[in-house]
């Protein structure tokens, strides 16, 4: 099964600058797509980016960026101007295009945003 | 957008106890899961399934079993509820491809 690893178990940022959440993850396939989650505390996970492996642009949603390193099978999350808003757990997933329908997760990296 | 609904938040069941825990989705969505997570652990998968009535076992499906009789519905099942099932769980559903999965706001099971 593949795996997927967040080293970082809690990370800390303050309000206004950058935090980067790392993410790897072994593989022996060449398609597959990457997520970044968040679950903010007691509240429903949510899709934060997504990658997929075929593209060689780095994925971008306004404060949200990655770092897409497939030969180093790494994919880390960028927040830009951090929030208060965005203290949560953030997980990364694995989806592989031959490995059917099963997404894979890192363990969660703990985000907290200092004011 | 998409909405998957789970029956409980919390819930407080006993030991021995045959508990279902139900999801549903309304985006007509093949793909169904159910995880448990646990501080330090993640997500780990328990069951999914791509059709209806049909199903797979993920990393730790002792203790459970799932139903899916209809497209919308997946039922989480513990036959005999044990202490060591207290955990967070949560339903999620999806396409396929580069689709991601959505995710239902979890069910707080304790067990007692």
């Amino acid at each position: 099964a593949q795996t997927v690893t967040q080293s970082q178990p809690e990370m800390s940022v303050q309000e206004a600058e950058t935090v980067t959440l790392s993410c790897t993850y072994d593989t022996s396939e060449s398609d597959y797509y990457l997520f970044w989650y968040k679950q903010p505390p007691s509240r429903q996970m949510i899709l934060v980016i997504r990658q997929e492996a075929y593209k060689q642009q780095n994925a971008t949603e306004n404060r949200f960026s990655v770092n897409f390193q497939k030969a180093a099978k790494s994919f880390s999350l960028k927040i830009s101007d951090s929030q208060l808003g965005d203290a949560a757990m953030y997980f990364c997933a694995y989806r592989g295009s031959n490995t059917g329908n099963q997404f894979y997760f890192g363990t969660g990296t703990s985000l907290t945003v200092i004011p | 957008d998409v909405k998957v609904t789970q029956s409980s938040r919390y819930l407080v069941k006993r030991t021995g106890e045959k508990v279902f825990l139900e999801c549903v989705q309304d985006m007509d969505h093949e793909n169904m899961f159910w995880y448990r997570q646990d501080p330090g652990l993640g997500l780990r998968l328990i069951y999914f399934s791509y059709d209806v009535k049909m199903k797979e076992k993920g990393d730790i499906p002792e203790g459970y079993s799932v139903s899916r009789e209809k497209k919308e519905r997946f039922s989480l099942i513990l036959e005999s509820a044990s202490t060591n099932q207290t955990s967070m769980y949560l339903c999620a559903s999806s396409l396929g491809g580069r689709q991601p999965q959505h995710f239902g706001d979890g069910t707080r099971l304790s067990i007692l």
